[in-house]
This record gives structure tokens, sequence and C-alpha cells, in this order.
């Protein structure tokens, strides 16, 4: 399958500095990326959909001010956040898909992930 | 709204098979996935099933649907104890969300 990576994979920082978390699609164009966040012991939480060129759509409850999500070319799309506080530390995931999102059966490739801490 | 449930833990003993259950309640979806999480990596794509299908079977993965019941299961045969991980069930709808349930936390003893 396509291959997706994510840098740092791992990131230690102090409260109130700005950690930005780059997304590549390694082989493949990805049109559409995924942003999300994993708690300890539980599921994906979605946090936004970005398309190539446009603007993130935020899920409810995400602060996008807080989580700035950039898509600027087909192959890389960046996660900041802002202001990092120790909640915002968390495990975040994200993924790519080659297709708009509007034809069936396009797959969903995920990135190693990246494990914020925020002392 | 959509929601994905599965047990969260599963223990079986070395060669045994394992069943994972999950239920969903959106009765249109269209894909429905098992993605596998080692610890500290991200998800691996198991196999998917299409919601027309009742049965796939790929080597020692077999994937059950029943869409009446809004029922997805995974069994593993020979079940080995690289297949310790956290298992993921998902089902994409309208669009292109996806929605995941909470993973079930697979042990397996030697």
């Amino acid at each position: 399958g396509a291959v997706v990576s994510q840098h740092p994979s791992r990131v230690i920082c102090k409260s109130g500095t700005s950690v930005k978390i780059e997304c590549r699609s390694l082989d493949f164009q990805a049109t559409t990326m995924f942003w999300y966040r994993q708690f300890p012991k539980q599921s994906l939480m979605l946090m936004a959909t970005s398309n190539e060129g446009s603007k993130a759509t935020y899920e409810q409850g995400v602060e996008k001010d807080k989580f700035l999500i950039n898509h600027a070319s087909l192959t890389l799309s960046t996660l900041t956040v802002t202001s990092a506080h120790p909640e915002d530390s968390s495990f975040y995931i994200c993924s790519a898909s080659s297709i708009s999102g509007k034809e069936l059966g396009n797959e969903q490739f995920f990135g190693p992930g990246t494990r914020l801490t925020v002392l | 709204g959509e929601d994905v449930e599965q047990s969260l833990f599963l223990s079986v003993r070395e060669g045994d098979s394992s069943v994972i259950n999950c239920t969903y309640t959106d009765s249109s979806s269209t894909y429905l996935y098992w993605y596998k999480q080692e610890p500290g990596a991200g998800l691996q794509l198991l196999t998917y099933i299409f919601s027309n299908m009742d049965m796939k079977q790929d080597q020692r993965l077999t994937v059950l649907l029943n869409k009446k019941d809004k029922h997805l299961s995974l069994r593993i045969a020979d079940t080995q104890t690289g297949d310790s991980a956290i298992y993921f069930c998902a089902e994409r709808s309208r669009g292109f969300k996806t929605i995941f349930g909470a993973g079930t936390r697979l042990f397996v003893k030697a």
C-alpha cells in the first residue's frame, strides 16, 4: 500500500510553545488528509479534514485557532498546535487519501503517529 | 449520530481462533474496515468489506457482515503472538468521514 510518514515521531515541548507536525504522502498525491487525535487506550477522534488548497473542515469541538492545519501541496499537510498546554499531550495521527472521497472504495493510509508531550 | 461499538478485551491461546465483534448504527454504511494498531504505531488496514457483501476471506482473516443486525466480525485463524495488538472496527457512510470503534485489545497467550 501507499506510504504516509509523519515528522517528528515524538516531541516534548514546554507549555506555551507551538509545535508543528508534518504529514507526507511519499508515493502518491493526497487530495485529502485527515488529522486524528488518540488518547491512551481510546479510539481515534477525527479532528479535521483538509483538502489540498482549501481550508480545513474541523469537527465540532475542535478549536481551529489552536490546531492550525495547512495542506499546501498534494503531498504535505501540517498540523500546528499553538500555545500548547499539558492537556494537548496526545498521540496525533494523520491519514491521506488519493481520491477526493466522493468515489467509493478509496482507502485512507495512516501515518505512524506523533506523540506530543507538553510539560 | 453514527456509533461503532466493540468489546474492549479478548484473550486467546496461541493457535486458537480469535473472533472480534463490532456493531454499528449507521444503516447507510458503505464500507466497513478492520485496522490493526501495534503499540506506539499508527493504524494498518487489515481488510475491508463492502456493505453489499456478507463475507470476505483473506488468508487467516475472515470478515462476516450481518447488515440486518449491523454486526461485523473479524476472525483470525491460528492466532499467533504477533497478532497481539489493538483491532479497530470502522465504518464509512455518507461523504468521507470514517467512524472508529474504541478498539479491542487482543492478548495472545503462548
